[in-house]
């Protein structure tokens, strides 16, 4: 049982905006930066966002971080079916003193 | 361009040992702190243990502490992980992923390898 918690699924049609919550506590999110991943299955997964809002060099403008509190979420606009794939965020634990993943958000593209 | 290449997955029986090799190349290996990332079949991630670019400092996740030990040779740019004492539930692809950061304080990982696939079972 992971201790950021992400919806199991989420899906949206192309073209469409959508989000993808990150919940978590005062010892993970409030405190420390959240990250963002994209896995696509049988790959390894990539950095999408970094430092809560940070898109790496390549990461589409599409692909958008916030955070607020003890909560954060991705929003993808402008969805594509090559958006389709596993999302996970991830946030450094005070309290267990390590990283920690989100249990993952599968994102379906109809 | 950065490289990560894991190694030494295989089958093993519940019980034995198993060290796992992740060789790194494209960027300065001794800057940067190292880790281990699990997912077992059909699951999420699971970060597993984390070194610092010193070796100085080390993190192992509660499912594995005392069984695993990371380590690291900058002077081969390569870092291990030693499973001793292995369960079923240890099945899992095993990844190496770089850090940003030096202390190993961080979840940001920027570059990940493909992984390589170990199974316990009898």
């Amino acid at each position: 049982q992971s201790v950021l918690t992400q919806p199991p699924s989420a899906s949206g049609t192309p073209g469409q905006r959508v989000t993808i919550s990150c919940s978590g506590s005062r010892s993970n999110i409030a405190g420390n930066s959240v990250n963002w991943y994209q896995q696509v299955p049988g790959t390894a997964p990539k950095l999408l966002i970094y430092g809560n809002n940070q898109r790496p060099s390549g990461v589409p403008d599409r692909f958008s971080g916030s955070k607020s509190g003890t909560s954060a979420s991705l929003a993808i606009s402008g969805l594509q079916s090559d958006d389709e794939a596993v999302y996970y965020c991830a946030s450094w634990d005070d309290s267990l003193n390590g990283p920690q993943f989100g249990g993952g958000t599968k994102l379906s593209v109809l | 361009e950065v490289q990560l290449e894991e190694s030494g997955g295989r089958l093993v029986q519940p019980g034995e040992s198993l060290r796992l090799s992740c060789v790194a190349s494209g960027f300065s290996f001794s800057n940067y702190a190292m880790s281990w990332v699990r997912q077992a079949p059909g699951e999420g991630l699971e970060w597993v243990s984390t070194i610092s670019s010193t070796a100085a400092t080390t993190y192992d996740a509660v499912s594995v502490r005392g069984r695993f030990t990371v380590s690291r040779d900058n002077s081969k740019n390569s870092l291990y992980l030693q499973m001793n004492s292995l369960r079923a539930e240890d099945t899992a692809i095993y990844f190496c992923a770089k850090t940003t950061a030096s202390s190993g304080y961080s979840s940001r990982y920027d570059y990940w390898g493909q992984g390589t696939l170990v199974t316990v079972s009898s």
